[in-house]
């Protein structure tokens, strides 16, 4: 079946610009979660979502870091004003629910690079 | 706070010599326990996990993990290291005791299988 699958692969912007990255979880997964990877760093817990609850914004690193979830599927992930020290490796995953031991599931990410 | 430590940056082992990734973890309550692998140009996959029950736990492609609790640690183990192996190991972290539903990774272990 499909899994989880991010848009773009690539993304290239310069400093100050906004971008919007997307991410399709598995159908029927109701946890989603955005991570930032950057070269050396880890994975770093950005934002989770659960169904229809609050989301957990707490990874969030600045004010310029949101994010939504439409209809319970589809997420974006938006940075406005870009800075080169967002230049990482954006991921998404999903799991079928946030609740439980379950594992999670990841897309093939978004490479931000910003110039 | 909640926190995972992999000490180690990169592992060198012969082919066909076991293989140990060490993991050690920090939270207040019972924690649920990930390993998930990250090949080259290729998005994380899980391998195994500890939730409850046995402390040895036994994944995908022969690889297991050992819950100590004493020693707040789950090392990754493998009798019998192959080439293929050579990947981008993570240990990740859910505290059951924090009211939240995010998992907290390690910074990673390369492990490096040599011929």
């Amino acid at each position: 079946g499909a899994g989880v699958s991010q848009s773009p692969s690539n993304k290239v912007t310069e400093k100050g610009k906004d971008v919007e990255l997307r991410c399709d979880p598995i159908s029927g997964h109701t946890a989603l979660y955005w991570y930032r990877q950057s070269l050396g760093q880890g994975l770093e817990f950005l934002i989770y979502f659960q169904g229809n609850s609050a989301p957990d914004k707490s990874g969030l690193p600045s004010d310029r870091f949101s994010a939504e979830r439409t209809g319970g599927s589809v997420s974006t992930l938006t940075i406005q004003r870009t800075q080169q020290e967002d230049s990482a490796v954006y991921l998404c995953a999903s799991s079928p629910t946030g609740t439980g031991g379950n594992e999670q599931f990841f897309g093939p990410g978004t490479r931000l690079t910003v110039l | 706070a909640q926190s995972v430590a992999q000490p180690e940056d990169q592992v060198n082992v012969a082919e066909g010599n076991p293989l140990t990734v060490k993991c050690t973890y920090s939270v207040s309550g019972n924690p649920y326990l990930f390993w998930y692998v990250q090949y080259p140009n290729r998005g994380l996959q899980f391998l195994l996990k500890y939730i409850t029950g046995d402390n040895l736990v036994k994944g995908s492609y022969g690889f297991e993990a050992e819950f100590n609790k004493s020693q707040t640690s789950f090392h990754l183990k493998k009798p019998s290291a192959l080439v293929s192996d050579s990947a981008l190991y993570f240990c990740a972290v859910r505290d059951m005791g924090s009211g939240t539903y995010k998992y907290i990774f390690g910074t990673g272990t390369r492990l490096k299988v040599l011929a």
